[in-house]
């Protein structure tokens, strides 16, 4: 069974520090990965998408990259601002043409100035 | 675009009431999910729809239905409520190849 663990579960950091988020998972037979942010008492946003084949995502001063074959995920986010703090959740799909997601306990950033 | 609507957004339920969970996307999405999140909690997969006429179940199913009779919508339909279904329910839907695309939640409390 997929099981996605993310470290750490919390992070506070002063504004303008560069950082990293990490996400492993037990099954490497996964189709996609997916970065989303979360923040309090909203939906979810996508951020960043992998796909299996692909090694890394960027997005503005965000970078996902994945080793699938280790079972590994980071997200960096570069120079970081207040405006980053959220909850920030991975999760990956299977290779079973249904695109379910299993994800991660998330990871909490609060960015202070 | 509106993306994926959902509707209430606040409920609260005594236990043993009924109770359907609306959501609808306009995105011509063939895949729809809902999902629950539980406090300090992920995402758990509650019932999918790989297009309509077809669903099926998800990790945590029970005490849940869903119908997919069009490719907008993808109702949860909740029976005899019960404390343990207190929490926030998410409707998502996607395209393959595609990242998600999320509601803005429902927050149910059954008392």
């Amino acid at each position: 069974k997929q099981e996605v663990t993310q470290i750490p579960a919390a992070l506070s950091v002063p504004e303008g520090e560069n950082l990293v988020l990490n996400c492993s998972f037990t099954d490497s037979a996964i189709y996609n990965l997916q970065w989303f942010r979360q923040d309090p008492g909203k939906g979810l946003t996508s951020l960043l998408l992998i796909q299996s084949s692909q090694r890394e995502q960027t997005s503005g001063r965000l970078n996902a990259s994945l080793d699938k074959s280790s079972g590994r995920s980071t997200l960096y986010i570069a120079a970081s601002q207040p405006g980053d703090s959220a909850t920030y959740l991975c999760a990956v799909s299977q290779e079973d043409n249904t695109d379910k997601l299993i994800f991660g306990t998330g990871t909490r950033l609060q960015v202070f100035p | 675009n509106a993306g994926v609507t959902q509707t209430p957004k606040f409920r609260i339920l005594k236990i043993g009431q009924s109770m359907t969970l609306q959501c609808t996307q306009d995105m011509n999405h063939n895949y729809m999910y809902w999902y629950r999140q539980d406090p300090g909690m992920g995402l758990k997969l509650i019932y999918y729809s790989v297009g309509a006429g077809i669903t099926d179940k998800g990790e945590v199913p029970n005490g849940y239905n869903v119908s997919r009779s069009t490719t907008e919508d993808f109702p949860l339909r909740l029976e005899l409520a019960a404390p343990s279904q207190t929490s926030v329910y998410f409707c998502a839907s996607t395209a393959t190849g595609s990242g998600y695309t999320f509601g803005s939640g429902t927050r149910l409390t059954v008392v």
